[in-house]
């Protein structure tokens, strides 16, 4: 069964360094989904990719969070400079088109975060 | 802006019990809906969605939820839970909006522990 890649699936970096988290959605999937799950939380979305377009990171804290999908495909979500506040889970998920259509999304595992 | 609240954050039962875990959201619009489970160590799955039709939804495992439009709720269901049914449960929400790209709105998860 096909699943959305994540890697790496733990990283601890000292605050105020950068960090990138890689994500390979399902084969075919045109939407593409990052989002932070904080400890005792249920995920909220960052940005939302439809093919090789953002189509809403307005959660996305922009001075430090930056995202790219650029061939549609994979995609890199990365943080600059890392605060403790960025500690939590990071899930990228994938759907043939978004979730308000018939397709479900398509969760990975995940990569836990720990600033120090 | 959409909300999403799951009623309990915790839930202990026996097996054999039934389970009820409440999720009421607020949108006046249309609405799609989810729920997600995490077991131990694995991925996000989904268990059941209602889009439209019958309100009664029946899920894998055994699990259903009925969506209640005049109450805002979509409440899950198990008749008799088994230990493989410990996990945490999201409720998640997709309303549409011109301006919401059908993005998926979760609630806070409830850890659901079941005894031998």
């Amino acid at each position: 069964e096909a699943e959305v890649a994540q890697s790496p699936r733990y990283k601890i970096t000292e605050k105020s360094q950068a960090v990138a988290f890689w994500c390979d959605p399902i084969s075919g999937h045109a939407t593409l989904y990052w989002y932070r799950q904080i400890l005792g939380q249920g995920p909220e979305l960052l940005v939302q990719f439809q093919d090789e377009s953002v189509v809403d990171d307005s959660q996305l804290p922009k001075d430090r969070f930056s995202a790219e999908r650029l061939k549609g495909v994979d995609s890199t979500l990365k943080i600059q400079p890392a605060e403790l506040g960025d500690s939590a889970m990071y899930l990228c998920a994938s759907s043939l088109l978004w979730a308000g259509s018939s397709y479900e999304q398509y969760f990975g595992p995940g990569t836990r975060l720990t600033v120090t | 802006a959409q909300s999403v609240s799951q009623h309990n954050h915790h839930v202990i039962l026996s097996e054999a019990a039934s389970l009820e875990l409440g999720c009421n959201y607020s949108y006046g619009g249309t609405v799609n809906l989810f729920w997600y489970v995490q077991y131990p160590g694995q991925h996000l799955q989904l268990l059941l969605k209602y889009f439209s039709g019958d309100p009664l939804v029946k899920g894998i495992k055994g699990f259903e939820a009925e969506f209640i439009k005049s109450k805002f709720s979509f409440n899950l269901r198990k008749p008799s839970v088994q230990w493989s049914d410990t996990a945490e449960y999201f409720c998640a929400v997709n309303g549409w909006a011109t301006d919401s790209w059908g993005k998926l709105q979760f609630g806070a998860g409830t850890q659901v522990v079941v005894t031998p």
